[in-house]
This record gives structure tokens, sequence and C-alpha cells, in this order.
């Protein structure tokens, strides 16, 4: 069976300092990839996704990107930290066919100080 | 453009039906689903429904679609204290796979 993993689950990290997100799946090949963003009392905002290796797209301008090393792992990073990147950070996967349903990681709660 | 909204709360008895409401835009969504967060963890598929339905139903949950209206609802039977969380609405437009959520609706069950 499928299983996602993502870490940390709780980050604390000051205003300017980097951030590495990492989440990566198993038991399945090719998927497509999605970094999503949940803001404090508010809905999931897709970030990036990927449909394949080194084939990252970007949904909002902002101060993240995201890289996609391997089949199934996908990274989200930061060179600085704003305060405006807090939030709940949710990897999720998908097959490749159309309309396929979105599973997703456990998250990580991250707090810019 | 793609908006979904959702009413942000909804508080209901134990063992009464909860009923939590969402509109969305895009009439080219071939799905629409439900997904389930509760407290400190990350999504969960409660359910979908394909576009040419009008409803589905799995056990306990209910779900109607209203495709003229772009309506979407989710009923809980015999709701339980285990039900408490967020629920989220999502579409998919264009038949992407970059589904759209709504903002959440958070559902408190009281005894």
């Amino acid at each position: 069976s499928q299983t996602i993993h993502q870490w940390p689950a709780t980050l604390v990290q000051p205003v300017g300092s980097p951030l590495s997100l990492e989440c990566t799946v198993e038991g399945t090949s090719n998927p497509n990839l999605y970094w999503y963003r949940q803001a404090a009392g508010r809905g999931l905002q897709l970030l990036f996704y990927s449909v394949g290796i080194g084939q990252i797209s970007s949904e909002v301008p902002q101060n993240l990107s995201a890289s996609r090393p391997q089949d199934r792992q996908f990274i989200l990073s930061s060179k600085k930290l704003l305060l405006s990147d807090s939030g709940f950070y949710l990897c999720a996967w998908s097959g490749q066919s159309t309309n396929e349903k979105l599973f997703f990681g456990s998250g990580t709660q991250l707090s810019v100080l | 453009g793609e908006d979904v909204e959702q009413s942000l709360f909804l508080s209901v008895r134990e063992g009464d039906s909860s009923v939590i409401n969402c509109t969305y835009t895009d009439s080219s969504s071939t799905y629409l689903y439900w997904y389930k967060q509760e407290p400190g963890a990350g999504l969960q598929l409660l359910t979908y429904i394909f576009s040419n339905m009008d409803m589905k139903q799995d056990q306990r949950l209910t779900v109607l679609l209203n495709k003229k209206d772009k309506h979407l609802s989710l009923r809980i039977a015999d709701t339980q204290t285990g039900d408490s969380a967020i629920y989220f609405c999502a579409e998919s437009p264009g038949g992407y796979n970059k589904l759209i959520f709504g903002a959440g609706t958070r559902l408190a069950v009281h005894p």
C-alpha cells in the first residue's frame, strides 16, 4: 500500500533563517506531488505541484521554492523565512491520471518568530 | 474564477444529523470531494462524488450534489464526538488534479 511521510511535524524558526521540509512517498511510482499551505483559520492554498523529477510548477508568487530530486521525494525550501511563512504545510500525492484523489501527509506546523 | 465557499462553523448535539454545505464555481469539475482534518493532522479523504451523480451514500455519510446550483452537501447521520473535525469541500476544475479547497467547516459535537 502507498504511504506518504512528511517531516518534521513541528518546526520553530527565526525570521531570516532557511527552511527545508521533506516529503517522501512509498508504494507507488511517478506520482504527482503537491505542497499546500493552510494558514490559521483559512483553507488550503496550493503552493507547488510536480508531475515528474525536476518538474515544478508554482501556483503563487512567494518566498518559497520546491524541488523534486527523486521520483518520490519532494522538498519545500526557503533561503530566508518571513513571519508570513508561518502555517501548516501539507504534502500530498496523487496518481498521474486525470481526477485522481489526493492523499495527504500528516503536515508540518511551522512557526516563524 | 475558482472559488469554493463553506460556512466556517457548525455545532450539533451528539446523535443528531449534521449537514455541511458547500458551493463551488467551476461546472467542469468531474469529481467533488469531502476531506476531514482532525486536530494537528493532515487531511483524510472522506468521500467523493462523480459530477453526473445526484447522491452518494456511504454508511453514515450522504453526499448530495445539485449541479444546477453548484451546491454540494455532506450529511452525517447519528453524529458522534469522534466526528468533531474540520471538513473541507474541494473541486477539481478543468479535470486536473490540483484541487481547490474551501476554507473548511469546523464541526463541534456536544453531548
